[in-house]
């Protein structure tokens, strides 16, 4: 099974501010499908990007994915009070499908 | 547009059983391979269980095996699991997810979840 570790668990910023998020495999991520997925309280989760680096469909582009193998990094240019939420990133390219543990953006 | 529609949660007793469905619409269902992920109170999001767009092939979590199973009618566009011998630590919103492709892919789509508590 592949564990994600997602760093930092809370991230403290103002609107405006640029977040990063890390996700660190345990093994690597095969053909880099690593998907990172938004979610507020109360929601279900909705895809931001998938294949580590891809936006899906109506994602604004301050949102940004890259990495490969086993250390990703999920981005966001300038926060907008909306993007405050929860980030969780999850690896499909293996059985069991894993997610990590979510990192919290919160406003600082 | 794709939707998604989870029902069949509820409280249940420890040892109890539970019948999750989830009705799809606005795709060509058996395309897709389709899933249930979890989410404990206040805690992150965890894979329970697949399958395949033809059904043919089925998959679970290590902690789900055995108790759990997951099928699904084409000719209805509906999920379905099966949950048996239900424990407190299967308490949890379950949600329904559509994967990108026949067999596999991201989570492009989500349900809006079913709450299932076990307690006595």
């Amino acid at each position: 099974e592949i564990v994600l570790t997602q760093s930092p668990g809370t991230l403290s910023l103002s609107p405006g501010e640029r977040a990063t998020l890390s996700c660190r495999a345990s093994q690597s991520v095969s053909t880099n499908y690593l998907a990172w997925y938004q979610q507020k309280p109360g929601q279900a989760p909705r895809v931001l990007i998938y294949g580590a680096s891809s936006r899906a469909t109506g994602i604004p582009d301050r949102f940004s994915g890259s990495g490969s193998g086993t250390d990703f990094t999920f981005t966001i240019s300038r926060l907008e009070p909306e993007d405050f939420a929860v980030y969780y990133c999850q690896q499909y390219g293996s059985s069991p499908l894993t997610f990590g543990g979510g990192t919290k953006v919160e406003i600082k | 547009e794709v939707l998604l529609l989870e029902s069949g949660g509820g409280l249940v007793q420890p040892g109890g059983s539970l019948r999750l469905s989830c009705t799809a619409s606005g795709f060509i269902f058996n395309t897709f391979a389709m899933n249930w992920v979890r989410q404990a109170p206040g805690k992150g999001l965890e894979w329970v269980s697949a399958i395949s767009g033809s059904g043919a092939n089925t998959y679970y979590a290590d902690s789900v095996k055995g108790r759990f199973t997951i099928s699904r009618d084409n000719s209805k566009d509906t999920l379905s699991l099966q949950m048996s011998r239900l424990r407190a630590d299967d308490t949890a919103v379950y949600y329904c997810a559509k994967q990108s492709y026949w067999n596999g892919g991201y989570f492009g789509s989500w349900g809006q979840g079913t709450l299932v508590t076990v307690s006595s």
